[in-house]
């Protein structure tokens, strides 16, 4: 079946602008997450959907950062005023949260940001 | 606070022989712990994981070993080939903490012909 997707692939913003970042995720799958991976670091957790329950948005940097999730499917991320520092990659997870031992979240290819 | 660090940014090996990627963490509440692979251009995949309830998973060419005390894991694929060259992060999380995965820095992997 078809995996996580994102869009867009890459995008190129002025700073002070405000972006959105779109994830789909599996289908069926009920857990969302999103991390974001800066140059030569490693993936950093920012927010963690789980079914109708209130999102996890502890690891968002700043209240530029927000994201929505939709119907329990689609996800969008939403960074306003965008500094340089938020340049990275956005990747997008979901998961089936079946079980903790066994559960494995799926990637998206990811949105490449950059802020001039 | 990097709570899961890779140490070694790189690795190159020859074709066939073993790699060793080396994973240390210092939350010792972490109860989980994954090898993701990442090629270029593309979102990490799920490698193996290992439950802090056991020190050893294997898969294929792939085994994973947990040393609690130390708080160190590691991942051997034997025998290495060329298309595992690519990123891998070791993750870690707390079972009761669901989603919350902590990722390495990556250690990029080359293997030689």
């Amino acid at each position: 079946g078809a995996g996580v997707s994102q869009s867009p692939s890459n995008k190129v913003t002025e700073k002070g602008k405000d972006v959105e970042l779109r994830c789909d995720p599996i289908s069926g799958h009920t857990a969302l997450y999103w991390y974001r991976q800066s140059l030569g670091q490693g993936l950093e957790f920012l927010i963690y959907f789980q079914g109708n329950s209130a999102p996890d948005k502890s690891g968002l940097p700043s209240d530029r950062f927000s994201a929505e999730r939709t119907g329990g499917s689609v996800s969008t991320l939403t960074i306003q005023r965008t500094q340089q520092e938020d340049s990275a990659v956005y990747l997008c997870a979901s998961s089936p949260q079946r079980e903790p031992s066994t559960d494995t979240q799926y990637f998206g290819p990811g949105t490449r940001l950059t802020v001039l | 606070d990097q709570q899961v660090k890779q140490n070694s940014p790189s690795l190159s090996v020859q074709e066939g022989r073993i790699s060793i990627l080396n994973c240390d963490y210092t939350n010792s509440m972490f109860d989980y712990f994954l090898w993701y692979k990442k090629y270029p251009a593309e979102g990490p995949t799920f490698l193996i994981s290992i439950s802090s309830i056991k020190d050893k998973n294997e898969d294929g060419r792939f085994t994973v070993f947990l040393n609690k005390s130390a708080k160190h894991l590691s991942l051997h694929i034997v025998p290495s080939q060329p298309g595992d060259s690519a990123v891998y992060f070791c993750a870690a999380q707390r079972t009761d903490s669901w989603g919350k995965l902590q990722f390495g820095a990556g250690t990029q992997v080359v293997v030689t012909p």
